[in-house]
């Protein structure tokens, strides 16, 4: 069985300063996409996110980026100019890639994000 | 519009009530998957529908819950009694396609007094 591991329970940023959350992850598979989902307190969730394991080349979306370590089974969600809007709690999620196990996914134990005006 | 709707948004029962939790996605979806999240915990995995048949279900997933789509459109989670370790948020997530991301209803928050 997958699983995910997010080793930072709270971390703390500066406005205008970048932070990095960590994820890593446990998986026999080859094919497998990850996420990292936001949890605002509203508590809807928000993908923030998405890697195909295929991809080496990491993912961008405006001013969250990853860096995917395949080999590493690392995962890491860099948030750039950090806004007061950026806090949350951050979910890094795995889902298998196979159409047996479509669509069900594994989350890890999340990150509270506090942003510092 | 969001693509994944859930209702109701809040949901306050009596022990041993059932409750009947809804998501409609907004176009034709056919993967679903419910999940639960006790405040302050992990978001857990409960159940994954298919074709109208259920293709995966975790630990968690015991005889008191139930998931079906009457009417192919809604897609419900049934609590037969509720008990107070129930109370959680529960997430209906949705992909539009089997190599695409889920999208999350913006869940069912119930409360078991």
């Amino acid at each position: 069985a997958q699983t995910v591991t997010q080793s930072q329970p709270e971390m703390s940023v500066q406005e205008a300063e970048t932070v990095t959350l960590s994820c890593t992850y446990d998986t026999s598979e080859s094919d497998y996409y990850l996420f990292w989902y936001k949890q605002p307190p509203s508590r809807q969730m928000i993908l923030v996110i998405r890697q195909e394991a295929y991809k080496q080349q990491n993912a961008t979306e405006n001013r969250f980026s990853v860096n995917f370590q395949k080999a590493a089974k690392s995962f890491s969600l860099k948030i750039s100019d950090s806004q007061l809007g950026d806090a949350a709690m951050y979910f890094c999620a795995y889902r298998s890639a196979r159409n047996t196990n479509a669509g069900k996914s594994t989350f890890g134990d999340g990150t509270t994000l506090t942003v510092k005006p | 519009e969001p693509e994944v709707t859930q209702t109701p948004s809040h949901q306050v029962t009596q022990m041993g009530q059932e409750v009947i939790l809804r998501c409609v996605p907004i176009s034709n979806h056919l993967y679903f998957y419910w999940y639960r999240q006790i405040l302050g915990q992990k978001v857990e995995f409960l159940v994954s529908f298919y074709n109208n048949e259920i293709s995966e279900k975790s630990e968690i997933f015991d005889d008191q819950f139930s998931v079906e789509r009457p009417d192919g459109s809604n897609f419900t989670l049934k609590i037969r009694s509720t008990k107070l370790e129930d109370s959680a948020m529960y997430f209906c997530a949705s992909p539009r396609g089997l190599n695409t991301e889920a999208f999350f209803g913006q869940g069912t928050r119930l409360t078991v007094v």
